[in-house]
């Protein structure tokens, strides 16, 4: 089946700094990607839709200024957090669909904000 | 509004033993209904979709799942669960054209 990847799978960062994290789908090209947030212990929670070319979809209550995302190619979105807060620390997943629309989701990246 | 709903936080089950796992949704229409598994370090893979037709659903790893529409449920279900059955089970739905609504989660821990 197809292969989704994220880069870091874990980061700690430094309250009032960035980090970027890189979501990659290996064998399928994608002009949608989502982006999930996990709270221990709690369900997954779309932040928003990135679109290959276009500027991301975001969902209400989601600072799009803090949480920039990047469709950059068919195969790769990143989602950069900025300026760090400890509140930000979370499990942040992507997902792509394919050509049938079944979703393929990243092993997910673990944020420590310090 | 659209929710899904997976009553039991956590259950246990022994090896061997069979397993049933809620989830019931509140939609206008009958969504698209899905079953993933997360295990840690690994991302969520689907077990089995429901769109429409045949309302017991076949999936992988020995899972099967029922819709039922006068319950508003899709209850995931195996006849004999494995050591590495334990993971953490999410409902989902979603309408045509709408986005992917997980429900809480249900954590499956296996005893020998």
């Amino acid at each position: 089946g197809a292969v989704v990847s994220q880069h870091p799978s874990r980061v700690i960062c430094k309250s009032g700094t960035s980090v970027k994290i890189e979501c990659r789908s290996l064998d399928f090209q994608a002009t949608t990607m989502f982006w999930y947030r996990q709270f221990p212990k709690q369900s997954l929670m779309l932040m928003a839709t990135s679109n290959e070319g276009s500027k991301a979809t975001y969902e209400q209550g989601v600072e799009k200024d803090k949480f920039l995302i990047n469709h950059a190619s068919l195969t790769l979105s990143t989602l950069t957090v900025t300026s760090a807060h400890p509140e930000d620390s979370s499990f942040y997943i992507c997902s792509a669909p394919d050509i049938t629309e079944e979703q393929y989701f990243g092993p997910g990246t673990r944020l420590t904000v310090t | 509004a659209q929710s899904v709903t997976q009553p039991d936080i956590h259950i246990t089950v022994s090896e061997g033993a069979s397993l049933e796992l809620r989830c019931n949704y509140s939609y206008g229409a009958t969504p698209y209904l899905f079953w993933y598994v997360q295990s840690p370090g690994q991302g969520l893979q689907l077990l089995l979709k429901y769109f429409s037709g045949d309302t017991l659903v076949q999936g992988i790893k020995g899972f099967e799942a029922e819709f039922k529409r006068s319950q508003s449920s899709f209850n995931l279900r195996k006849p004999s669960v494995h050591w590495s059955d334990a993971a953490e089970y999410f409902c989902a739905a979603r309408s045509f054209t709408d986005k992917l609504i997980f429900g809480t989660g249900t954590r499956l821990q296996v005893f020998p």
